[in-house]
């Protein structure tokens, strides 16, 4: 069984720039969430995809924005990057198992370190 | 919305010591899941254990367990026999059971920092 990979581990960035980070569902996972995860804090949602549809979006504004394609994995957009951008985005899949009810746990990549200069 | 709150940003304990962590949180639905996660230096969130609220019983996962008070809406979680591999970063989490509108999004608290003496 695979696990949750995210590309890359980490990356630097300047202000105003646009990045793309990603993810690879665990074997069997149709969902994926991402979150930004800031210096000391806990993770914030910022999206979820299901069936290539976003489902479910956290307090972010729309220069965050996402895709999952048909094999399950997933990009996070993030466009006009500002310093507040900085922190670990972490990615976590799931499986949702339609009217038979969705599987609660969550499981997460290793993340993505961004620096926005 | 729901809030987590864990009121301990640092703990200690003794190897092979007993540990308590502590997680309240605040909602209105009746169906949810809470979680512990563990955060190590290499960043990776791992599941420790989880806890359906509908469940009396208290969850347990080896030297893991969790006191679920659920009129108090208090989800502490006890590590028997600390290792030092128990050293992380703890994270508790909710989420709903119902996860139509909002996705099946987690809620997190800040965290606590556990660090194992020898």
């Amino acid at each position: 069984e695979t696990g949750v990979t995210q590309s890359p581990t980490h990356l630097i960035k300047t202000r105003g720039q646009q990045v793309t980070l990603r993810c690879s569902s665990q074997s069997g996972h149709n969902t994926v969430s991402w979150y930004q995860q800031a210096l000391g804090q806990g993770p914030q949602f910022i999206f979820q995809y299901y069936r290539e549809e976003e489902n479910g979006r956290g307090n972010f504004p729309p220069r965050f924005s996402g895709l999952q394609f048909p094999n399950y994995s997933s990009e996070l957009n993030v466009n006009a990057l500002e310093l507040d951008d900085s922190a670990l985005y972490l990615c976590a899949s799931s499986l949702d198992l339609g009217l038979a009810g969705v599987e609660e746990t969550q499981y997460f990549g290793p993340g993505t370190r961004l620096l926005v200069l | 919305a729901q809030t987590v709150t864990q009121s301990q940003p640092e703990m200690s304990v003794q190897e092979a010591e007993t540990v308590t962590l502590s997680c309240t949180y605040d909602t209105s639905e009746s169906d949810y899941y809470l979680f512990w996660y563990k955060q190590p230096p290499s960043r990776q969130m791992i599941l420790v254990i989880r806890q359906e609220a509908y469940k009396q019983q208290n969850a347990t996962e080896n030297r893991f367990s969790v006191n679920f008070q659920k009129a108090a809406k208090s989800f502490s979680l006890k590590i028997s026999d600390s290792q030092l591999g128990d050293a992380a970063m703890y994270f508790c989490a909710y989420r709903s059971a119902g996860g139509e509108t909002s996705g099946s999004r987690l809620t997190f608290g800040e965290g606590t920092q556990l660090t194992v003496n020898p």
